[in-house]
């Protein structure tokens, strides 16, 4: 069992369209990071979301900490191709130190 | 700033090999991470380090082991290669605790066949 369970676990959507991925959890996290990958490439910090019920915004990317720190959501607006990639939340539960990653949600974008 | 640094690029072993994967990282780091990364899959951790000295097992440790003798290094070590241990292998590293930004390797291409 995933301590991360993210859902989809893949999105096909043409440019233009709007989405949203989700991350859940049964435990609390401190804080949940948001990674994206690109192929044979290590992945890379979108945002990290720290406060229950806290909401990023990182141009057309918005970020949601769930109000009890067990869950996340990512929401793309008007995507775009370039959004293409692979999106993995991680984060450490209570206070441990091993930073755990989901399995990802692996978008496409058509144009 | 060369970051995170894996050795090497690609691999193919033989069965019942061993090998070192080699991870440093020059931004004097504190954590240190080894994860594995299955065809379209997320990562799973192998081991992680909070600082020199001090290792602690993941969610897969088995058929793995690491050394932390300096702040910059994180080894991990191979023994007996399976062809279960046919993946992508990342070396990532974070600053001062686990909710700091991690930067990950290039990653290493490891074949058991």
């Amino acid at each position: 069992t995933q301590l991360l369970e993210q859902s989809p676990q893949f999105l096909s959507i043409q440019e233009g369209e709007n989405l949203t991925v989700y991350c859940n959890s049964s435990s609390v996290f401190s804080s949940l990071q948001w990674y994206r990958q690109e192929p044979g490439e290590g992945p890379v910090l979108l945002v990290t979301v720290v406060t229950g019920g806290e909401v990023k915004k990182l141009k057309r990317l918005t970020f949601q900490f769930g109000d009890a720190r067990k869950d996340s959501s990512l929401h793309i607006t008007a995507a775009q191709p370039g959004d293409t990639g692979l999106y993995l939340c991680a984060g450490a539960a209570g206070n441990n130190n091993d930073m755990r990653f989901g399995a990802g949600t692996r978008l496409t974008v058509k144009p | 700033n060369a970051g995170v640094t894996q050795t090497p690029k690609f691999r193919i072993l033989k069965i019942g090999q061993s090998m070192t994967l080699q991870c440093t990282q020059d931004m004097n780091h504190n954590y240190m991470y080894w994860y594995r990364q299955d065809p379209g899959m997320g990562l799973k951790l192998i081991y992680y380090s909070v600082g020199a000295g001090i290792t602690d097992k993941g969610e897969v440790p088995n058929g793995y082991n690491v050394s932390r003798s300096t702040t910059e290094d994180f080894p991990l070590r191979l023994e007996l290669a399976a062809p279960s241990q046919t993946s992508v292998y990342f070396c990532a590293s974070s600053y001062l605790t686990v909710n700091t930004e991690a930067f990950f390797g290039q990653g290493t291409r490891l074949t058991v066949v």
